[in-house]
């Protein structure tokens, strides 16, 4: 069972990137079974979707980040990372790390495991 | 793109009660919807796929139909295990959406 850790800074300023690490175990990101995702949760709000990546390096993003999200593959340390950048208060939120569990290749199961989550908070 | 909607956003029930929660997807999604349960300072876990098929570990109390436009979340017989904050998702190769949640409590 695949098994995932977020990890990265706590605290991050206005206008620089965030950047966080999501660590595999039980798993491989070379695995075709996965779109390996990332979603937020402001305080006190609901779920947002950020995006994914594919093991063949193909992604997608949520289009209201308007291109400030990248996501990125590691299978030397079998991670995937998410950077964002020219950050603002509104980007304070829990970031979780999950897998959205593929059927030959393509979206069936939802997002079916999660890492805990990690807090950023974005201030001077 | 397409915009999730649940309702209602908070609910109250005794154990015993059925509760039915609803989704409404803007467009038809055909049945790409997931729902989740989130208990405070938790991940969210998935309960149900691809509208209808309940994960193994899940209780079957718990039940997920519809298509297109129209979903729900059933809880057959509420326990207090069940209070948790439910969220529905659109997840497919051109969107991913969530809906805003809601909250079940316990009275």
């Amino acid at each position: 069972q695949v098994q995932l850790q977020e990890s990265g800074p706590g605290l991050v300023k206005p206008s620089e990137t965030l950047s966080l690490t999501c660590t595999v175990s039980g798993g491989t990101v070379s695995s075709a079974d996965y779109y390996w995702t990332w979603i937020r949760q402001s305080p006190g709000k609901g779920l947002e979707w950020i995006g994914n990546i594919y093991y063949s390096g193909s992604m997608k993003y949520n289009p209201s980040l308007n291109s400030r999200a990248s996501i990125s593959l590691d299978t030397s340390k079998n991670q995937f990372s998410l950077k964002l950048t020219s950050v603002t208060a509104a980007d304070t939120a829990v970031y979780y790390c999950a897998t959205e569990g593929l059927f030959f290749g393509e979206h069936y199961y939802g997002l079916d495991v999660w890492g805990q989550g990690t807090t950023v908070a974005v201030s001077s | 793109d397409i915009q999730m909607t649940q309702s209602p956003s908070t609910l109250s029930a005794s154990v015993g009660d059925k509760v039915t929660i609803t989704c409404r997807a803007s467009q038809s999604i055909s049945t790409w919807l997931a729902w989740y349960q989130q208990k405070p300072g938790k991940a969210p876990k998935l309960l149900i796929f691809k509208a209808s098929n309940l994960i193994t570990e899940v209780p079957s109390r718990f039940s997920g139909s519809g298509s297109g436009t129209e979903f729900t979340l059933t809880i057959s017989s509420l326990q207090p295990d069940d209070s948790a904050t439910y969220y529905c998702h659109h997840y497919s190769s051109y969107s991913q959406t969530f809906g805003q949640g809601t909250k079940v409590e316990i009275k």
